[in-house]
């Protein structure tokens, strides 16, 4: 399978405590967002990477987010001292930058964050 | 602020039926528009792009349409079958910004036997 995929896909944690979530992007892709989607909402933006650079910061990112690439593949987003608010799907998407207009954006399939 | 609406907000149709969902928005500067669909608890899954060119974009039994003019773009499912019961999402891009993506809230569809 050469989509975009995210570990784990459903995650069920406790409020106070801290989670972290993977994104693998299609290889060849070197820009790659995080969104988070609550019941009933499209997805909102919450941050982005070309390559190793995190380039935008949605304000929805409070200082107990944060999102790292390191080597420009893989990414991680953790949530520290979770709250009952943080509860919705994460999405992971990624693309590969293009002059064009079209800089289409794949989905992974997403983590389903509760908490308790 | 852009913005992007949809309507209706759900639909309940039958089987083998057609439907014509909705997407109006206020994005500005306009790059291009995208369907998704997405299953539940799936990510979306693009269905269709168009830029400010295009008026149509088939892709099966999935037809949009666009009028730049009007900011209006809309979505008609042909012959439907239940696995298209999703939430049918309008995404607006802001002109070179690759990842300024407007998200509506989407149309969730439900197709009964």
């Amino acid at each position: 399978d050469t989509g975009v995929s995210q570990d784990p896909r459903h995650k069920i944690t406790k409020r106070g405590q801290n989670v972290t979530f993977r994104c693998d992007p299609i290889s060849e892709h070197n820009r790659l967002y995080w969104y988070r989607q609550t019941l009933g909402q499209g997805p909102e933006f919450l941050t982005y990477f070309q390559n190793e650079a995190q380039l935008e910061k949605s304000r929805l990112l409070s200082n107990r987010f944060s999102a790292e690439r390191p080597k420009g593949s893989f990414s991680t987003l953790e949530i520290q001292r979770t709250e009952q608010g943080d509860s919705a799907m994460y999405l992971c998407a990624s693309s590969y930058r293009t002059s064009g207009a079209n800089n289409e954006q794949f989905f992974g399939p997403g983590t389903r964050l509760t908490v308790l | 602020k852009n913005q992007v609406e949809q309507s209706p907000q759900s639909l309940i149709i039958l089987e083998g039926k057609n439907c014509t969902l909705q997407c109006n928005y206020t994005v500005s500067p306009f790059s291009n528009l995208r369907w998704y669909k997405q299953d539940t608890g799936r990510g979306p899954v693009s269905l269709t792009i168009m830029t400010f060119s295009e008026n149509t974009k088939s892709n099966g039994r999935y037809t949009a349409t666009l009028d730049a003019d009007t900011k209006q773009s809309s979505l008609h499912i042909t012959a439907s079958q239940l696995s298209d019961s999703a939430s049918y999402i309008c995404v607006v891009t802001v002109s070179n910004s690759g990842y300024a993506l407007n998200f509506g809230k989407g149309t969730s569809l439900l197709v009964t036997p």
